[in-house]
């Protein structure tokens, strides 16, 4: 049973251009979760999804940030036009219906030059 | 959601035990506390859960108080791969009618081991 995958683990962009992280949560696990961590600090929530719909976006920067969870594929977390103060760890994790347990991704670290 | 405060960091001999507290005066009735271990370059792993008295799994121990307002996290015998920062959670079991509940995570305890 794999966990959850996210992937590119590493991600370098230069100022202005998109970033996209992707997340797939693990079998059977219908809802999905954004955080971010920048260096030293704890995790931030950003965003709360189920298949084809956002339960909870009150995490989430007003501007350039979105994110979805298609009925088919992996939860997407784009990022427009990044800054500097972009760069952070972005983890995902998903739980089933009726688990309590979140399980984790690796993480993807972006690096915005 | 309940705020949580607990220390910045903490250093421990191995074999020893390591008990982390956690504070939480506004704990609502519905609340759980979970404690979530995260090494470096890594996600968060889920350690243990639980909403009253004491809970044991094979890795760790949690004692609540019959009070809740606080926690406390222990690690039998730590190891260096002990190391870690450890969070403490506070939240509602079910959010959202969904099954599911959104974390929030302070900064955690810095746990260093010392061979």
């Amino acid at each position: 049973n794999a966990g959850v995958m996210q992937n590119p683990r590493h991600l370098v962009r230069r100022r202005g251009q998109e970033a996209r992280l992707r997340c797939s949560p693990m079998k059977g696990h219908s809802h999905v979760y954004w955080y971010r961590q920048l260096p030293e600090e704890g995790l931030k929530f950003m965003v709360y999804l189920q298949k084809e719909n956002i339960i909870d976006e009150s995490g989430m920067p007003k501007e350039r940030f979105s994110a979805e969870f298609p009925k088919e594929g992996p939860s997407i977390l784009r990022i427009q036009q990044v800054v500097r103060g972009d760069s952070a760890a972005y983890f995902c994790a998903s739980s089933g219906q009726t688990n309590t347990e979140a399980f984790f991704g690796q993480g993807t670290r972006l690096t915005v030059v | 959601l309940a705020k949580t405060t607990q220390p910045i960091s903490m250093d421990s001999y191995e074999g020893q035990e390591v008990n982390i507290t956690c504070s939480h005066n506004n704990i609502a009735t519905n609340d759980y506390i979970t404690w979530y271990q995260q090494f470096p370059s890594q996600g968060p792993r889920f350690i243990i859960q639980g909403y009253k008295t004491k809970v044991t799994n094979e890795v760790a121990s949690l004692f609540i108080p019959a009070d809740r307002k606080s926690s406390t996290l222990s690690l039998p015998r730590v190891s260096l791969s002990d190391t870690a920062v450890y969070y403490c959670l506070v939240g509602d079991r079910v959010r959202s009618g969904a099954g599911s509940y959104q974390l929030t995570f302070g900064k955690g305890t810095k746990l260093s081991v010392i061979p």
